[in-house]
């Protein structure tokens, strides 16, 4: 149980275009989800956190009107990177939690922006 | 703020032990937790520690904790060439569910 996905796994674009991410918890209904970021060789940085039905929580320094996310349900949450750049290509990970403190993770998106 | 570091790379041979070393700033961290990265993947939960904890074992991890140090480390007993993968630590904080990761540490395993 807790398996949470990703869609897609990998996606390349022009410059200026808008790709949205999927992330779905597949067996379980999720009451938060987060969005993370990973540039290459480096940690994952925190970008904003999601509950359904309301809005995103954004970290410092990571601009809502870039990256929207959208949380329609229990079980799905979006993130639409707005006007990519090649400066966005990145691994996007998702993860989802339930009651307890454990968060799921998504296999990720490699976003390269051309 | 929170800060975690970790050492950027280990390498051990197959069937030693190996060591992962963690610190962290935040003294009110709750979890601290251990995951594992394979190339082109997303994290896998190998383990976690209740921060009033000083070890935990789970076959073949061990997990040490020293809270007034803030250090965290673990162990893999037996180390094998699957074991091979970058290896986060985490802490989260308060009640929000959030993490903070550690740099990364990649272990390579030789044979």
């Amino acid at each position: 149980g807790a398996v949470v996905s990703q869609h897609p796994s990998w996606v390349i674009c022009k410059s200026g275009t808008s790709v949205k991410i999927e992330c779905r918890s597949l067996d379980f209904q999720a009451t938060t989800m987060f969005w993370y970021r990973q540039f290459p060789k480096q940690s994952l940085m925190l970008m904003a956190t999601s509950n359904e039905g309301s809005k995103a929580t954004y970290e410092q320094g990571v601009e809502k009107d870039k990256f929207l996310i959208n949380h329609a349900s229990l079980t799905l949450s979006t993130l639409t990177v707005t006007s990519a750049h090649p400066e966005d290509s990145s691994f996007y990970i998702c993860s989802a939690t339930r009651t307890s403190n454990e968060q799921f993770f998504g296999p990720g998106t490699r976003l390269t922006v051309l | 703020g929170e800060d975690v570091e970790q050492s950027l790379f280990l390498s051990v041979r197959e069937g030693d032990s190996s060591v992962i070393n963690c610190t962290y700033t935040d003294s009110s961290s709750t979890y601290l937790y251990w995951y594992k990265q394979e190339p082109g993947a997303g994290l896998q939960l190998l383990t976690y520690i209740f921060s009033n904890m000083d070890m935990k074992q789970d076959q073949r991890l061990t997990v040490l904790l020293n809270k007034k140090d803030k250090h965290l480390s673990l162990r893999i007993a037996d180390t094998q060439t699957g074991d091979s993968a970058i290896y986060f630590c985490a802490e989260s904080t308060g009640g929000g569910n959030k993490l903070t990761f550690g740099t990364g540490t990649q272990l390579k395993v030789e044979l």
